[in-house]
């Protein structure tokens, strides 16, 4: 079951650099998007969240861009920084529909060389 | 900042055994989950609680699993009679309200049956 998928196991960058990470989604149903990032030995850590009205949200270095026609989503961190260095996880949820559940993605490994 | 806490961190137990985790949501938070992800695969959702219901839960959470709210602080998960395959890292979340609220994860429990 594969309705979230995140492609790429690992991305390294250098400090300073744009890291982007992708996550392409199968369910149409789904219509809220975040994005966690997670620590070894430790819980998700939500980083930026967007809702399908919206086709960009933007805190601090974060911004996430929704392409619902493609059913994809990236989240940009910009400038990179070493401490960003962790796994990247994109969940999903379908919440029109009346699922608060969150289906997430296998995770990307982001390195931040600096 | 408020955070999710889970207790114990890590529990050991023996095949058959019952075990409870425990979780203190975030004090002003309504919505209570538990997840869990298996040692190299994808974090999973197992149920939602609202209102000291159970409100969706996943093909995983069968009866051998429940969930209680004991007091106004306290969330558990019970496994009456665990199994091998019950060894993975729980995790507890809350959020404030359902719907497009993000939620806010503890830093799990790591079980372990032997």
């Amino acid at each position: 079951d594969q309705q979230v998928k995140q492609n790429s196991p690992s991305l390294s960058v250098q400090e300073g650099r744009i890291s982007i990470l992708n996550c392409d989604y199968t369910n149409s149903m789904f219509d809220y998007f975040l994005w966690y990032k997670k620590y070894p030995a430790e819980g998700p850590t939500f980083l930026i969240s967007i809702s399908s009205i919206k086709d960009k949200n933007e805190d601090g270095r974060f911004t996430v861009f929704l392409n619902k026609s493609a059913k994809h989503l990236s989240l940009h961190i910009v400038p990179s920084q070493p401490g960003d260095s962790a796994v990247y996880f994109c969940a999903a949820s379908a919440v029109g529909g009346g699922s608060e559940k969150l289906v997430f993605g296998k995770g990307t490994k982001l390195t931040v060389n600096p | 900042e408020p955070e999710v806490t889970q207790t114990p961190s890590h529990q050991v137990t023996q095949m058959g055994q019952e075990v409870i985790l425990r979780c203190v949501p975030i004090s002003n938070h309504l919505y209570f989950y538990w997840y869990r992800q298996i040692l190299g695969q994808k974090v999973e959702f197992l149920v939602s609680f609202y209102n000291n219901e159970i409100s969706e839960k996943s093909e995983i959470f069968d009866d051998q699993f429940s969930v209680e709210r004991p007091d106004g602080s306290n969330f558990t998960l019970k496994i009456r009679s665990t199994k091998l395959e019950d060894s993975a890292m729980y995790f507890c979340a809350s959020s404030v309200g359902g719907g497009y609220y993000e939620q806010y994860f503890g830093p799990g429990t790591r079980l372990t049956v032997t």
